[in-house]
């Protein structure tokens, strides 16, 4: 069965570095998108993309995140400048519609020192 | 903006009980709903969805889920646990319009005891 599959599965940086997540989603699947999840609280949204650009994305995405689909099977969130806050689990998904079920990937820790 | 309550935090039970999670989700209009679970050290996985038709939908494992519009809940059930559901379960919801977001619930830690 296809899954999504996530690199690296654990990420330790240094506050103020940049870090990039790399993702492969499921490959007939045309909606990506990114969660997080902060140790003991909720998973939650970061952005959505398709067609090659951002259809939704939450208060947290701000200036410092970007997403991007460098090829035809890669789905990378990069953070310009990383901050202690942005330590947690970071979720790719994807999905054959917009409101279809989400497949998740295994998730990568972050970990910002 | 739409919420979605899961009413326990952490459950604990014994093997042959039968568990119950409930979910409530606060969205007006109409949403596509689903229960994921998430095994020690694993990914999120889907265990049931329901999109429309027939309101009690069964899923992996011997999960079922039922889902009440006037209650806006959509409350996951299993008659008999085992060790192995023990687990973290997640309800979440999107709605059938712009959004592209799922909303989850905070998760309910189930441990079951042999």
């Amino acid at each position: 069965e296809p899954e999504v599959t996530q690199t690296p599965s654990h990420q330790v940086t240094q506050m103020g570095q940049e870090v990039i997540l790399r993702c492969v989603p499921i490959s007939n699947h045309l909606y990506f998108y990114w969660y997080r999840q902060i140790l003991g609280q909720k998973v939650e949204f970061l952005v959505s993309f398709y067609n090659n650009e951002i259809s939704e994305k939450s208060e947290i995405f701000d200036d410092q995140f970007s997403v991007e689909r460098p090829d035809g099977s890669n789905f990378t969130l990069k953070i310009r400048s990383t901050k202690l806050e942005d330590s947690a689990m970071y979720f790719c998904a994807s999905s054959g519609g917009s409101q279809d079920t989400q497949y998740f990937g295994p998730g990568t820790r972050l970990t910002v020192l | 903006a739409q919420s979605v309550s899961q009413h326990n935090h952490h459950v604990i039970l014994s093997e042959a009980a039968s568990l119950e999670l409930g979910c409530n989700y606060s969205y007006g209009g109409t949403v596509n709903l689903f229960w994921y679970v998430q095994y020690p050290g694993q990914h999120l996985q889907l265990l049931l969805k329901y999109f429309s038709g027939d309101p009690l939908v069964k899923g992996i494992k011997g999960f079922e889920a039922e889902f009440i519009k006037s209650k806006f809940s959509f409350n996951l059930r299993k008659p008999s646990v085992q060790w192995s559901d023990t687990a973290e379960y997640f309800c979440a919801v999107i709605p059938i319009s712009n959004d592209y977001k799922l909303s989850f619930g905070a998760g309910t830690t189930v441990t079951v005891r042999a």
